[in-house]
Formats: C-alpha cells, structure tokens, sequence
C-alpha cells in the first residue's frame, strides 16, 4: 500500500505570494491532518479534515486555510506569505483521527 | 538534511546500551498516546503506541511506559543500533488532535 504522498517537496516563495500544497492520503484513510514544523517551534496542528469537513483546528492565523476533496486528497492555502512561514509542512492520514501516518513534507522557504 | 530542532535535549548512548526517553504531557485527560521518531530529511515515523487504560505496552525492541499519575511517559529502547539515531517525539491526544511533544535527539555512537 502506498504511504502519504505529498507534493511539491520543496518550494520557494516570496513575501506577499500564496501557496498552494497537496496531500494524498493513504488509500482508505479518510482523516488528513496538517502540521507546522519550525525548529522554533516544533510540530503544531494546522487542521484537520474528515470526509470534506475541516474537524478540527489550530491556532493558525486565517491565511492558513484547507479543504478535503471527496476522494480524501487535500490541500492547505497560505495566502499574504510570511518570512515566519517557512517551514517544513507535513500531512498525516488516518482511518480515525488516532494513528496517524506522515508524508515526508513540503520545505517551503519564504524569501 | 534539515534540522528539526536546534535546541532539542540530547541523548548520547553506545550502541549495543539501552535508550530511555522521557516525556512529560500536560493534559490529564488525554486517553491515547503516540511515539514517533523522525529522521533528517523525513516526516515522523510511527514507533509505539498505548491508551490510558494501560501503563506498559512492548513492540519488537521498544517498550512504552506510561504513568498517569505524574503524567509522564517513557520510550526504552533495547539494544540501540546506529539506525535508531534520530528525534523522538511524543504525541498526546487532545480530541481528534494530536499535540507533540518538543523532541529529543537520540545519538548512538559506534
């Protein structure tokens, strides 16, 4: 079985630009949660998303936003880019919201 | 590869010793608790897992040690090889989120 995919693996954005990042999800898996990962920071939920519904979510500024496309796949939007942005994104799958699996992330760097 | 964390709490051990990693969590009522090690360059790997109804739980090598009462829980490692070299992470519930811990960085030497 294929693990989380995520695309694209590396990105550099200017200040002010969007973003636009995708996950697929482990066939069968209807739970897709995305983190930040900063070395300040560590791993922080994003959100959350179960069969095209945002479940859950996290302290996150509204630039960062999310849907769930009916065959589980998602994507995260970052709008009005920040230097602080950059980071290493991650996506999880799960068939609950419990164990979750990780893609490899997207290094976005913002300039 | 990239850096997870630049202020990460460091373990050194020798291959071939024992590894324990501590974690304390905050929330009393988190029911369900995760391990995951991270390598340079990857997402988090599940490890181990065990609900609060447990107090131990062993996988093949690891083991997890969980103490509600002080709210701590614990990830041994037996017989550490050079491939168990990465940044440990605990992982609580809180609902349907998980929240991680800081990390730990886990060194062998050869």
């Amino acid at each position: 079985k294929a693990g989380v995919t995520q695309t694209p693996r590396y990105l550099i954005k200017t200040r002010g630009q969007q973003v636009t990042l995708s996950c697929s999800p482990i066939s069968g898996h209807r739970s897709v949660s995305w983190y930040q990962q900063t070395p300040g920071q560590g791993l922080q939920f994003l959100f959350e998303y179960f069969s095209e519904t945002q479940r859950n979510k996290g302290n996150f500024p509204g630039r960062f936003s999310g849907r769930q496309f009916s065959n589980s796949r998602s994507e995260m939007n970052v709008s009005t880019l920040e230097l602080g942005d950059s980071a290493l994104y991650l996506c999880a799958s799960s068939v609950a919201a419990n164990e979750q699996y990780f893609g490899p992330g997207t290094r976005l760097t913002v300039t | 590869g990239e850096s997870v964390g630049l202020h990460l709490p460091t373990l050194s051990v020798q291959e071939g010793d024992n590894s324990i990693i501590n974690c304390a969590y905050s929330n009393s009522a988190s029911d369900y608790f995760i391990w995951y090690k991270q390598e340079s360059g990857k997402g988090p790997q599940f490890i181990i897992d065990i609900r609060s109804n447990m107090d131990k739980r062993q996988g093949q090598r690891v083991t997890v040690l969980l103490n509600k009462t002080v709210k701590h829980l614990s990830l041994q490692i037996a017989a550490t090889q050079p491939g168990d070299s990465a940044v440990y992470f605990c992982a609580e519930t809180e609902g349907d989120k998980l929240i991680f811990g800081s990390g730990t960085r886990l060194l062998v030497r050869p």
